[in-house]
């Protein structure tokens, strides 16, 4: 049961343009988001979070926004750079499961000069 | 320079065969985690440990084994239970006090 969804599986932008990263869950129960960005044959490298009890959060090029009642968050990043192009993942935390993060699919982002 | 090492980065193994992928941190963290990543598919939890000597299934925890016998190390056993073993295997650690966490270079595992 996919409780943290990425229905894009790719999202093609030109370089300078804003990318938008879109991710869902169901579970109200979450209480801290995160998104990684996963290049090949590597680990994921956190990118920004936000907590649920926040809409906005910025660091520089990257912004997460968080709708609580659309169970719904988008990563925003502006100006796209061919160096974004890469896997992102969405991820979520339970707040009475440790620290353990439930991730969605990904969604691979290519960033075109 | 403080970081998660994962060893082997490749390993083949035959069927019916037990095989230990390595994972050491040196971020002084309390909390590692185990995740598996297959094409086309999110990064699933296998199992994870917050404190030495403990740890808790994950949602993928069948034909998996794991320990905890020190803060630093959290070695993950794929069985020959695992019916579907050929994998990327993420290695992951966080400390308490953050949310975030740090992911290993991972382990690509092939049965042959």
């Amino acid at each position: 049961d996919q409780q943290v969804k990425q229905n894009s599986p790719s999202l093609s932008v030109q370089e300078g343009r804003i990318s938008i990263l879109n991710c869902d869950y169901t579970n109200s129960m979450f209480d801290y988001f995160l998104w990684y960005k996963k290049y090949p044959a590597e680990g994921p490298t956190f990118l920004i979070s936000i907590s649920s009890i926040k809409d906005k959060n910025e660091d520089g090029r990257f912004t997460v926004f968080l709708n609580k009642s659309a169970k719904h968050l988008s990563l925003h990043i502006v100006p796209s750079q061919p160096g974004d192009s890469a896997v992102y993942f969405c991820a979520a935390r339970l707040s009475n499961s440790g620290y353990a993060l439930n991730f969605g699919k990904g969604t691979s982002l290519l960033v075109t000069p | 320079d403080g970081g998660i090492t994962q060893s082997p980065k490749y390993l083949f193994r035959k069927e019916g065969q037990n095989v230990t992928l390595s994972c050491e941190q040196n971020l002084n963290h309390d909390a590692m985690y185990w995740y598996r990543q297959d094409p086309g598919q999110g990064l699933r939890l296998i199992y994870y440990s917050q404190i030495v000597n403990d740890f808790q299934k994950g949602d993928i925890a069948e034909g998996y084994s794991v320990s905890r016998e020190k803060k630093e190390s959290f070695p993950l056993t794929v069985t020959s239970a695992q019916k579907n073993p050929t994998a990327f295997y993420l290695c992951a650690s966080s400390g308490l006090a953050g949310w975030e966490l740090f992911f290993g270079e991972g382990s690509r595992l092939t049965v042959l």
